[in-house]
């Protein structure tokens, strides 16, 4: 079964910090997407990774940067979190190109900002 | 504007029952839909995926169909069980430059014994 793990289920932080959310997968998918969701509104694709060290910017990447360091690691950084940046994260991977593959989720990381 | 709707936004059902979920889009050119179940506290998994030639699509109790004359979905869930009870996401899949997908709201499902 492919197993995509982030490095917290609940974090909690202030106005200004930077924040680091982890995720792994570890089947050696060549993809990887960090979304947030927030209710009422459909998962939103925040950064996408094809590669190591490859990155493409989703539909909402202002106020964030990603890293993809290793293949089954990619991380989301807020580089000053805000109030507006309270959501649920969600990592995933697929195997392939971003075209349709399935995609395996994360259990997700609930942010608040204070 | 591509969009993807759904309805309805909650439903609480008995157990042993049926129920329909409806997803509406707007996206174009379209390549592909998935309908995906995410529980509480857990990320989406994927339950069944159709492409444009394809019009109905099962998974166990869970039935999807696809027009894409009119861009509806739907996905039927026979005799219902209280793990039923999750979020079910429609996802929209087209070509633009690029493969993209749109996530729908979600309905929320609320499986009561």
């Amino acid at each position: 079964d492919v197993k995509v793990t982030q490095s917290s289920r609940y974090l909690v932080k202030r106005t200004g910090e930077k924040v680091f959310l982890e995720c792994v997968q570890d089947m050696d998918h060549e993809n990887m997407f960090w979304y947030r969701q927030d209710p009422g509104l459909g998962l939103r694709l925040i950064y996408f990774s094809y590669d190591v060290k490859m990155k493409e910017k989703g539909d909402i990447p202002e106020g964030y940067s990603v890293s993809r360091e290793k293949k089954e690691r990619f991380s989301l950084i807020l580089e000053s979190a805000s109030t507006n940046q309270t959501s649920m994260y969600l990592c995933a991977s697929s195997l392939r190109g971003h075209r349709g593959d399935e995609q395996f989720f994360g259990p997700g990381t609930r942010l608040t900002v204070l | 504007k591509n969009q993807v709707e759904q309805s309805p936004q909650s439903l609480i059902i008995l157990e042993g029952k049926n129920c329909t979920l409806q997803c509406n889009y707007t996206v174009s050119p379209f390549s592909n839909l998935r309908w995906y179940k995410q529980d509480t506290g857990r990320g989406p998994v994927s339950l069944t995926i159709m492409t444009f030639s394809e019009n109905t699509k099962s998974n166990g109790r869970y039935t999807a169909t696809l027009d894409a004359d009119t861009k509806q979905s739907s996905l039927h869930i026979t005799a219902s069980q209280l793990s039923d009870s999750a979020s079910y996401i429609c996802v929209v899949g087209f070509n633009t430059g690029g493969f993209k997908t749109i996530f729908g709201a979600g309905t929320r499902l609320f499986v009561k014994a």
